[in-house]
C-alpha cells in the first residue's frame, strides 16, 4: 500500500512572498513519480509540477520548484513570489505501480 | 480545455435514484481513473479501467459499477443514491505509468 501525508491543512503567505508546503509519502515500490496539484476555486484539478524519483535534480517550472529528499520520502513544494491566484488547494500524489494517490490537501491562502 | 470530457457537469437526482456519468479520455490514453471528491476532502480512489479491462479497484461501494467501452469512454454507474454520495466525481487519463494524470473538469453529484 501506498500513502501520502499532507501535514499542514491550511497556510498562509503574503503577496510576493515565498511559501513550502510539505508532503511525506510511503511507498515499497522503487519506481515512481510524484506531483504537485492545484484545485483552485473551480475545482479543476490542474497538475503544477512532477518529480521521477530516479532522477536526483529537482524538478523546477517557472515559480514552482520542489525539494525532493528520497531517503526521507519527502517531496516539498516551494512556490516563489506568490500571486492571488495561487490561493487554491494543492494536493501531492504519488503515482506508484500505476496507482495515483493523493495526500488530505493543504489549502493555501494569499494575503494582499 | 485538458482533454478529457466529462457529462453532465451537474446532475440534481433524488435518493434511491441511479445516475450514469460518462467519460471520455484524452485521445490516444488507454487508461482512465475514476476518483470522488466530497465536500473539502481528498480525493478517493474509485476505479482503473486499462483498454477495457478492469485493472484496479479502490474503496468503490457495491453499489456503484463502472466500465470502458472498446471507443475507450468510461461510464460510471451510481444506483440506490445516498445523501452522503452527494461529491465531485473526476475521471482521469493517462497514456502510462510515467506521467501525471489529466483530470476532467468533475461532475458535481447533488443527491436530495
Amino acid at each position: 500500500a501506498q500513502t501520502v501525508t499532507q501535514s499542514q491543512p491550511e497556510m498562509s503567505v503574503q503577496e510576493a512572498e515565498t511559501v513550502t508546503l510539505s508532503c511525506t509519502y510511503d511507498t515499497s515500490e522503487s519506481d515512481y513519480y510524484l506531483f504537485w496539484y492545484k484545485q483552485p476555486p473551480s475545482r479543476q484539478m490542474i497538475l503544477v509540477i512532477r518529480q521521477e524519483a530516479y532522477k536526483q535534480q529537482n524538478a523546477t517550472e517557472n515559480r514552482f520548484s520542489v525539494n525532493f529528499q528520497k531517503a526521507a520520502k519527502s517531496f516539498s513544494l516551494k512556490i516563489s513570489d506568490s500571486q492571488l491566484g495561487d490561493a487554491a488547494m494543492y494536493f501531492c500524489a504519488l503515482n506508484a505501480g500505476n496507482m495515483l494517490t493523493f495526500g488530505g490537501g493543504t489549502r493555501l491562502m494569499v494575503k494582499p | 480545455d485538458s482533454g478529457v470530457t466529462q457529462t453532465p457537469k451537474h446532475l440534481i437526482t433524488a435518493t434511491g435514484q441511479r445516475v450514469t456519468l460518462r467519460c471520455s479520455p484524452r485521445s490516444g490514453d488507454l487508461s482512465v481513473y475514476w476518483y470522488q471528491q466530497s465536500l473539502d476532502q481528498g480525493l478517493q480512489f474509485l476505479i482503473q479501467y486499462y483498454n477495457g479491462e478492469e485493472r484496479a479497484k479502490g474503496n468503490i461501494l457495491e453499489r456503484f459499477s463502472a466500465q470502458q467501452f472498446p471507443d475507450l469512454h468510461s461510464e460510471l454507474n451510481l444506483s440506490s443514491l445516498e445523501l452522503g454520495d452527494s461529491a465531485l466525481y473526476f475521471c482521469a487519463s493517462s497514456a502510462g505509468a510515467t506521467g501525471g494524470y489529466t483530470f476532467g473538469s468533475g461532475t458535481r453529484l447533488t443527491v436530495v
